[in-house]
């Protein structure tokens, strides 16, 4: 059974870089699955921020576009997203999670524990 | 970009009622639909897929149906153990994804 472990810092200065990494355990990177990124403002609901696949190919919501990067590393067996510029908006719950092929679209399958990042000096 | 209009934003029921949630899509996406259930403190749990395909080892009382660009979500006899948010969500032909912003459920 595939299994999402997340690591990274809970607290990221105001301009600076939020920085995640999940590792994947119990299954191939490389299967045909986009891996995701998702945030949860306290309070909130759920925004996607963006997928990549094992070739290295990425998806990202345009509304975060300008400062997100998402990659892969095969070797490691994670993927890892960068958010630039933060501010006290982006303070949420991050979660990773698998996109499984469901008919013809994705669903997200299995999810990473979360992380809640806070943005404060 | 789609957006996703879910409705009620909270709702109270009584055990073993039914409890019914609407999704609305911004435009037709087929039936490219999916549910989770979120509890406190947790991840979201994928419970539908593609409208109306239950997910592996999920309860038979959880349902889904529709298509184009209204959807439902129903619990048909609510348990304790459903007290939760719920989330509809879509992938749009772009792989772009937008989830509903949710619907609170609470045993009354």
């Amino acid at each position: 059974q595939v299994h999402l472990q997340q690591s990274g810092p809970g607290l990221v200065k105001p301009s600076g870089t939020l920085s995640l990494t999940c590792a994947v355990s119990g299954g191939s990177i490389s299967s045909s699955n986009w891996w995701s990124w998702v945030r949860q403002p306290p309070g909130k609901g759920l925004e996607w921020i963006g997928e990549v696949y094992h070739s290295g190919n990425t998806n990202y919501n345009p509304s975060l576009k300008s400062r997100v990067t998402i990659s892969i590393d095969k070797s490691k067996k994670q993927f890892s997203l960068k958010l630039t510029s933060v501010t006290a908006a982006d303070t949420a719950v991050y979660y990773c999670a698998r996109n499984r092929l469901v008919g013809a679209r994705w669903a997200f399958d299995i999810w990473g524990q979360g992380t809640m990042v806070t943005v404060s000096s | 970009d789609i957006q996703m209009t879910q409705s009620p934003s909270s709702l109270s029921a009584s055990v073993g009622d039914r409890v019914t949630i609407t999704c609305q899509a911004s435009q037709d996406i087929s039936n490219y639909l999916n549910w989770y259930q979120q509890k406190p403190g947790k991840a979201p749990k994928l419970l539908i897929y593609d409208a109306s395909n239950l997910e592996t080892g999920v309860p038979s009382r959880f349902s889904g149906s529709g298509s184009g660009t209204d959807f439902t979500f129903t619990i048909y006899s609510l348990q304790p153990e459903d007290i939760a948010t719920y989330y509809c969500q879509q992938y749009d032909s772009l792989l772009r994804s937008t989830f509903g912003g949710g619907t609170k459920v609470e045993i009354k």
